[in-house]
């Protein structure tokens, strides 16, 4: 089974200033890796993902994400945010094998953008 | 149009009540799926519904069903509600279940609470 860990609930940062948010998975097996944005009284969507290939991932919105396998990680990042990138943010893996009734979410990390 | 819907957005209910939450997907998906996501925000699957099989998370207790009068529609009936039962409920959808790049599609959410 495969797990994801969050490893901070909330980030506030200024706006204009980088943020990390860093994701940890588990898993006895090969993995892809997700992470959503769900914005204020909405859905969650897609923002970017891992299945193979280069391991720095670019996504919507100017986040990229990179894969670390031997740290088992794959922290979003993002160079400069805006106000509008305030939102919960989610890392989701699945095996390679598994459908995608198999995602697991981690447990979401609150980006707040101060002005 | 919004792709994936889901009524009610908010859902206040007696214990012991049955109560049901609709989701319709305008996208031409085959695969529906329902998401729980707790106070701690973890989010965790509970049904994918994919021509006509269904596939439960075997936590989710049979209090839950879900039926799908079309591909487009997957509902969420609630019987004897708990307290604990109080969460985001959320629908989402994918072109399929199996694919290796499947991306899901979620509705806004329906909070339910439980008095």
């Amino acid at each position: 089974a495969q797990s994801v860990t969050q490893l901070d609930s909330q980030v506030p940062v200024f706006e204009e200033a980088p943020v990390e948010l860093r994701c940890n998975y588990s898993s006895s097996v090969s993995v892809y890796l997700f992470w959503y944005v769900q914005y204020p009284n909405q859905g969650l969507q897609l923002l970017l993902k891992y299945l193979s290939g280069s391991t720095l991932v670019k996504g919507i919105n100017g986040f990229e994400a990179e894969f670390n396998k031997s740290q088992t990680s794959f922290h979003l990042r993002k160079p400069s945010v805006h106000i509008s990138d305030t939102a919960e943010y989610f890392c989701a893996v699945r095996s390679e094998g598994g459908g995608a009734q198999k995602l697991v979410f981690g447990q979401g990390t609150r980006l707040t953008i101060n002005p | 149009d919004t792709a994936v819907s889901q009524t009610p957005k908010y859902l206040v209910t007696q214990m012991g009540n049955d109560k049901s939450i609709k989701c319709e997907q305008n996208l031409g998906h085959d695969t529906m799926y329902w998401y729980k996501q707790d106070s701690k925000k973890f989010l965790k699957i509970m049904f994918s519904y994919n021509n006509k099989e269904l596939i439960i998370n075997e936590t989710v207790p049979n209090r839950f069903s879900p039926k799908s009068p079309d591909k487009a529609h997957l509902n969420l009936h609630i019987n004897s509600l708990e307290l604990g039962d109080s969460a985001v409920y959320f629908c989402a959808s994918s072109r399929n279940l199996g694919a290796t790049n499947e991306k899901l599609f979620f509705g806004s959410g329906t909070q339910l609470s439980v008095l």
